[in-house]
């Protein structure tokens, strides 16, 4: 089975800062698909940004970028120029890809961003 | 509806008494997914859903709990018998079939068992 570890329960930055997530999982599979999501105070999860496991080219959106280790099964996320709307817990997830049909995710505990004005 | 809607939003019930869950995906999503979401913990899988395909179970804790899915939209994720360990963030997120990993999710029902 699949596990994802956030060894970070509690983060916090300045507003404008770069902040660095980790996540590491553990697989025996060779493609899978990795995310990660935002669950603000409205407790409704939102994507954030997803890679492919397959792809060598870290994944970006606008602020947000990974640094995706393979070979050491790692997943970070950086965000740059903080913004206090960023401040959420924020989820790192695994599908596999094997299992075409149930695209069940497994997630991380999570780690909670504070934005420091 | 524009996205998934679940209600109630908040549930507060006496430990051994039967609750219903409901979930209204996005129409035209297939697969539809329950998760459970305790105090400080990340998600964890219950079941789900795919067109007329019998459903994933897997992850359903005990027998105290079940869902359907009717007419391939509306979900019900019944608890009977609850019991204080079952308070949680109970999250359903909906997606098409083709779609790696683009769930959307509602907003959960917050459980209290008292």
């Amino acid at each position: 089975a699949q596990t994802v570890t956030q060894s970070q329960p509690e983060m916090s930055v300045q507003e404008a800062e770069t902040v660095t997530l980790s996540c590491t999982y553990d697989t025996s599979e060779s493609d899978y698909y990795l995310f990660w999501y935002k669950q603000p105070p409205s407790r409704q999860m939102i994507l954030v940004i997803r890679q492919e496991a397959y792809k060598q080219q870290n994944a970006t959106e606008n602020r947000f970028s990974v640094n995706f280790q393979k070979a050491a099964k790692s997943f970070s996320l950086k965000i740059s120029d903080s913004q206090l709307g960023d401040a959420a817990m924020y989820f790192c997830a695994y599908r596999s890809q094997s299992n075409f049909g149930n695209e069940k995710l497994t997630f991380g505990t999570g780690t909670r961003l504070t934005i420091i004005p | 509806g524009a996205g998934v809607s679940q209600s109630p939003s908040n549930k507060v019930t006496e430990k051994g008494k039967d609750v219903e869950l409901r979930c209204d995906p996005i129409s035209g999503h297939t697969a539809l997914y329950w998760y459970r979401q305790s105090l400080g913990q990340g998600l964890e899988f219950l079941i789900y859903f795919q067109g007329n395909s019998a459903p994933d179970k897997s992850g359903l804790p005990s027998d105290r709990f079940s869902a359907e899915r009717t007419g391939g939209s509306v979900s019900t994720l019944t608890i009977q018998r609850t019991q204080q360990e079952d308070s949680a963030v109970y999250l359903c997120a909906s997606s098409l079939r083709s779609t790696a990993g683009g769930y959307t999710f509602g907003s959960g029902t917050r459980l209290t068992v008292v």
